[in-house]
This record gives C-alpha cells, sequence and structure tokens, in this order.
C-alpha cells in the first residue's frame, strides 16, 4: 500500500496570507488527523477528520481549519498567517479500528517570514 | 499542559548495548500507548504499541514496559544498532474514554548510538 502523501513538502509565504496543505491517507483508511511540530512545543493535536466530519478539535485558534472530502483526502488551511504558524505539519491517517496505529506523512514545512 | 513527558532530551547508548527510553504521563483516561521513531525531514514511524489492559508488550528488538500506578512507560532497545539513531517520541490516546483518535505526544529523546 501506498503511505501517506502530503504536498506541498515545503512552502514560504509572509505574515498576513493564507495557505492550503493537501493529504491523502492509505488507501482504506477514514480517518485523518493533523498535527503542528515545532522545535518547542513537539507534536500538538490540530484536528480529526472522519467521513467528511470533524470529530474532535485540538487548541488551536480559528484561523486553523480543516476539511475532508469523499475519498477521505484531507486539507488543513491556515489564515492570516503569523510568524508563530512556521512549523512542520504532519497528517496521520488510521483505519480506525479500535486501538489502532496512526501513520504519518512526511510533512509539509510551512515558514512564514 | 504537558500531560506526556520525556524528560530525557537526549540519550547516548553504545553500539549493542540496552537502550531504554522513558516516558511519563499525567492523564489517567490515557488508555493506549505508543511509540514513534523519527528521522530528520520525515514524518514519525510507529514502532510498538500496548493498551492499558497489558504491561508488556515485544517486537523483536523493542519492548515497551508500561507501570499505570506509576504512569510511566519505557521502551527498551535490545541490542542497540546504530541505524537507531533518531528521536523517539512516546504518545498516548483516551480512546476508550472519550472515543477520541487525537495523540498527545512528548516532545521526544534524541538516541544516538555510538559504534
Amino acid at each position: 500500500k501506498a503511505g501517506v502523501t502530503q504536498t506541498p513538502r515545503y512552502l514560504i509565504k509572509t505574515r498576513g496570507q493564507q495557505v492550503t496543505l493537501s493529504c491523502s491517507p492509505i488507501s482504506g483508511h477514514r480517518s485523518v488527523s493533523w498535527y503542528q511540530q515545532t522545535p518547542g512545543q513537539g507534536l500538538q493535536f490540530l484536528f480529526e477528520y472522519f467521513s467528511e466530519t470533524q470529530r474532535n478539535k485540538g487548541n488551536f485558534p480559528g484561523r486553523f481549519s480543516g476539511r475532508q472530502f469523499s475519498n477521505s483526502r484531507s486539507e488543513m488551511n491556515v489564515s492570516t498567517l503569523e510568524l508563530g504558524d512556521s512549523a512542520l505539519y504532519l497528517c496521520a491517517s488510521s483505519s480506525d479500528r479500535l486501538n489502532n496505529e496512526q501513520f504519518f506523512g512526511p510533512g509539509t514545512r510551512l515558514t512564514v517570514l | 499542559d504537558q500531560q506526556v513527558k520525556q524528560n530525557s532530551p537526549s540519550l547516548s547508548v553504545q553500539e549493542g548495548r540496552i537502550s531504554i527510553l522513558n516516558c511519563d504521563y499525567t492523564n489517567s483516561m490515557f488508555d493506549y500507548f505508543l511509540w514513534y521513531k523519527k528521522y530528520p525531514a520525515e514524518g514519525p514511524t510507529f514502532l510498538i504499541s500496548i493498551s492499558s489492559i497489558k504491561d508488556k508488550n515485544e517486537d523483536g528488538r523493542f519492548t515497551v514496559f508500561l507501570n499505570k500506578s506509576a504512569k510511566h512507560l519505557s521502551l527498551h532497545i535490545v541490542p542497540s544498532q546504530p541505524g537507531d539513531s533518531a528521536v523517539y517520541f512516546c504518545a498516548a490516546s483516551a480512546r476508550m474514554g472519550t472515543g477520541a483518535n487525537n495523540l498527545f505526544f512528548g516532545t521526544g529523546t534524541r538516541l544516538t548510538v555510538i559504534p
């Protein structure tokens, strides 16, 4: 099976702009979660989507949003970018069986100037 | 508030010896624990997991131990190999209690295995 793919891999934006990141989960996986990784905070949960519905949300401002399509692909959007949004954004998919593992993509490195 | 803590940011071990990575958690609702390994510029790779109904799970050179009363888990790698050098993240979820699938991660421990 192909793994989780994320596009683009690298992105440079300026403050105030908005950005959309994309994630394609492993075939058959219906749950997609997004995480932000920064040097100081480690990996922090943003939100999870399952069957096109946001099922769970972390403690991030409303500038961070997402959606999931019927084919389970997911997008994450950040509006009004701030310098502190510079991070590695990771997407993970899971089959949603009980006690399942999440499989991560390579991430999108976002730099905000 | 960091609910999962890895208090050792780094660890160096000789090749062939045992590596022990530690993790503590505060939320008693956590019922599933995982270890991930991460190389630079890559996403975390799943290593091994353990359910709260067990106290040990073994997979090849990797063994995870869970002490629920102490809210502590550890990952043992025996024997350690240079290719094990990476950042290791401990993660936990409260799936049974909340139905939520999100993982809470520690801040990672960088393991260096010296040849």
